[in-house]
C-alpha cells in the first residue's frame, strides 16, 4: 500500500482561509484526490491532480508538487458546512486509491 | 458520475454469523473497489472486485474471510463471513471513473455491529 501523512485536526474560523497538507511516497503513484466526509457521511470527491500545479473549484483549490512528493487543499471563505473530515488519497498504479488518515476540520463562528 | 447504492444499510449481526452486502451501480464501470471505515478513521482498502475474475485483495484480507462476487459491470457483493466484534465497521463500495479527471465516487456505506 502507501502511506499518506496529513494532520489530524485543523481549527479555523469562519471567512478565514485554511491549508490542509499531504505527503505521500512515491512509488506508484499518478495523482492525488481530496475527498470530504461529514459525520454519518460517505466521502465525496473534491479534486483530482494528475500533473503539478493549481487546480481551483470555487472556494476550493488543490496543489500538487511531484518533485516534493507534496500536495495541499486550500479552502477559501470558510463556512460552517465545512467542518467535515479531509481525505488526500493517491491513485496508485493508475486504478486503486489509498488513503491518508484523513484531518478533520473545525470551523468556528 | 455514477450512483451507487447499497444493501443492507446497517445491521446488528451475531457473532459467527455472516452478513452478504450488495452494491449497485447505476452504469457499467470498470472498477469497483470494497474499504472498511472505522468510525473516526481513514478508509481501508479491502479488495479490488474483478469482473469475471477472482478479487485481488489488499494485505490483510482474505478471500475465506471477505468472499467477493463481481457478476458483470454494474453489480457486486462482499460477504464478510464467521463475523467478531473486530469486524464491526461501515463497509463503503465506490468505482473508479476515468475522464478529463480521475475521480472516485461511493456509497452510501453499510453499518455493521457485530455482538
Amino acid at each position: 500500500g502507501q502511506s499518506l501523512e496529513q494532520p489530524s485536526e485543523v481549527t479555523a474560523v469562519e471567512g478565514a482561509i485554511v491549508q490542509i497538507n499531504c505527503t505521500y511516497q512515491t512509488s506508484g503513484f499518478y495523482g492525488l484526490s481530496w475527498y470530504q466526509q461529514h459525520d454519518g457521511g460517505a466521502p465525496t470527491f473534491l479534486s483530482y491532480n494528475g500533473l503539478d500545479g493549481l487546480e481551483e473549484t470555487g472556494r476550493f483549490s488543490s496543489f500538487l508538487s511531484r518533485s516534493d512528493s507534496y500536495g495541499y487543499l486550500l479552502l477559501q471563505e470558510l463556512q460552517m458546512k465545512d467542518s467535515a473530515s479531509y481525505f488526500c488519497a493517491v491513485l496508485y498504479n493508475f486504478n486503486k486509491f489509498y488513503f491518508g488518515s484523513g484531518t478533520k476540520l473545525n470551523v468556528k463562528p | 458520475s455514477a450512483v451507487i447504492s447499497q444493501k443492507p444499510s446497517r445491521d446488528i449481526c451475531q457473532r459467527g454469523t455472516s452478513l452478504t452486502i450488495q452494491c449497485q451501480v447505476d452504469s457499467q464501470v470498470t472498477m469497483m473497489f470494497w474499504y472498511r471505515q472505522q468510525p473516526g478513521q481513514s478508509l481501508t482498502l479491502i479488495a479490488t472486485a474483478n469482473q469475471g475474475s477472482e478479487a485481488t485483495y489488499e494485505s490483510g484480507f482474505v478471500i475465506d474471510k471477505f468472499p467477493i462476487s463481481r457478476p458483470n459491470l454494474t453489480f457486486s457483493t462482499l460477504t464478510v463471513s464467521n463475523m467478531s466484534p473486530e469486524d464491526s465497521s461501515i463497509y463503503l463500495c465506490s468505482v473508479h471513473v476515468r475522464g478529463l479527471t480521475d475521480t472516485q465516487y461511493f456509497g452510501p456505506g453499510t453499518r455493521l455491529t457485530v455482538l
